[in-house]
């Protein structure tokens, strides 16, 4: 039972290229979400997906597309990569939403965008 | 949105009791307080969430007050792998339910 993986692990990126972060999770969860981290910072929503074929935006959604075609992955596109857009990545899922649902992150992708 | 308020850092000496506070003035009677912890170079994990009542499990208790303004997550003897960066996060069951707010945490430091 690998959890939650992401792929890849590091990326650099110059201003205008475009890239797909990939999370796979393992545990059948429904719900999948992607956070971004800067540092010293706490995470902030980007995108969330409450199940196959959904997706909705969360706190900091622009410059970011995302993808759920199977319930087991959830990817994070990036268009035109900006330097704004350097951060570490989190995928994280859980099962359906009550108000207790415990969140299983994934180890992150470092990006940097120059 | 309820926000918390917590230290930027604390440090704690090793198999001594860690209390770790957090403000949550403005929490409504429908928000969960949840804690979450960051290791170094990983993704964060759950740590504990209560409602009203305190609450135990096998990492941590989580001690609400009376009137949850406030709680403080308590770690009964800290070790070196605590440390890390704890956050303390409000999460509405009945509306934004699946947005969780994290805010920049309490850097625990341990001390051999």
């Amino acid at each position: 039972n690998a959890g939650v993986t992401q792929t890849p692990k590091f990326r650099v990126l110059k201003t205008g290229q475009s890239m797909t972060l990939l999370c796979a999770q393992d545990m059948n969860h429904e719900y999948m979400y992607w956070y971004r981290q800067d540092p010293g910072m706490g995470l902030r929503l980007i995108h969330y997906s409450v199940g196959e074929g959904t997706t909705a935006k969360g706190e900091v959604p622009d410059g970011y597309n995302v993808s759920r075609l199977k319930k087991q992955n959830f990817l994070l596109g990036l268009e035109s990569a900006a330097p704004s857009q350097t951060s570490v990545y989190f995928c994280a899922s859980s099962y359906q939403i009550l108000p207790f649902y415990e969140q299983y992150f994934g180890p992150g992708t470092r990006l940097t965008v120059t | 949105d309820a926000k918390t308020t917590q230290p930027n850092s604390m440090e704690s000496n090793e198999e001594e009791p860690v209390h770790l506070p957090c403000n949550h003035s403005t929490i409504s009677g429908t928000d969960y307080i949840h804690w979450y912890r960051q290791l170094p170079s990983q993704g964060p994990e759950y740590v504990i969430h209560g409602l009203t009542s305190n609450v135990n499990n096998r990492m941590a208790s989580l001690a609400i007050a009376e009137d949850r303004k406030s709680s403080t997550l308590i770690l009964h003897r800290a070790t070196l792998r605590d440390a890390a960066v704890y956050y303390c996060i409000l999460r509405d069951s009945l509306e934004n339910f699946n947005k969780f707010y994290f805010g920049s945490g309490t850097k625990l430091n341990v001390k051999p």
